[in-house]
């Protein structure tokens, strides 16, 4: 079985803070993913990335940065965190489709 | 880029009962239609999905409806049960295209 896992289940951090959320697969996609997910807006992509160190900018990358060092793990970086990036954060891998996804970050800016 | 629509944003059925959940896309050439089923505190999960050269697919009490000329697809549950409610999300694609683009989601709730 596919197995995405995310480091944080939750996370609190403070406004200005520069936050990392960790993402690791284990079928050694090609293609990884991060959305975010808020009630009544569904899935929408932050970024995502088809090889290592290679990125795209999906729907909604402002605020956001992220790396993508090894080809196993894609971290999702905001460079200073504001309260409205309160949210669940779900990282997806895929090479066909379907994609796979983790469990979820719920991270809270306070 | 491409925008799909999905409706209703929630859904009450009493156990027994079918659910149909629809879905609109924008792009003509979306070719791949996959719907995920999303548990309270997990992640979204593949049940169940179709490409453009199918019409239908069936999977047990799972079914999926496309129309390409209408550009909307469908999720059939039938004999729904209680461990069928959660959050249900279409999505769509091109093949040329690594993202989905996912609709807003419904919330499927099994009355016993």
């Amino acid at each position: 079985d596919v197995k995405v896992t995310q480091s944080s289940r939750y996370l609190v951090k403070r406004t200005g803070e520069k936050v990392f959320l960790e993402c690791v697969q284990d079928m050694d996609h090609e293609n990884m993913f991060w959305y975010r997910q808020d009630p009544g807006l569904g899935l929408r992509l932050i970024y995502f990335s088809y090889d290592v160190k290679m990125k795209e900018k999906g729907d909604i990358p402002e605020g956001y940065s992220v790396s993508r060092e090894k080809k196993e793990r894609f971290s999702l970086i905001l460079e200073s965190a504001s309260t409205n990036q309160t949210s669940m954060y779900l990282c997806a891998s895929r090479t066909n489709q379907p994609q796979h996804f983790g469990d979820g970050t719920r991270l809270s800016i306070l | 880029g491409e925008n799909v629509e999905q409706h209703p944003s929630t859904l009450s059925v009493q156990e027994g009962d079918s659910a149909v959940i629809k879905c609109t896309y924008s792009d003509s050439a979306s070719n791949y239609f996959p719907w995920y089923k999303q548990e309270l505190g997990k992640g979204p999960q593949l049940i169940i999905d179709i490409r453009s050269n199918v019409g239908e697919k069936k999977d047990q009490r799972i079914a999926v409806t496309l129309n390409k000329t209408a550009k909307h697809f469908s999720l059939h549950i039938t004999e729904t049960q209680p461990e069928d409610s959660a959050v249900y999300f279409c999505a769509a694609s091109k093949g040329s295209a690594r993202q989905l683009t996912f609709g807003s989601g419904t919330q499927l709730t099994v009355l016993p």
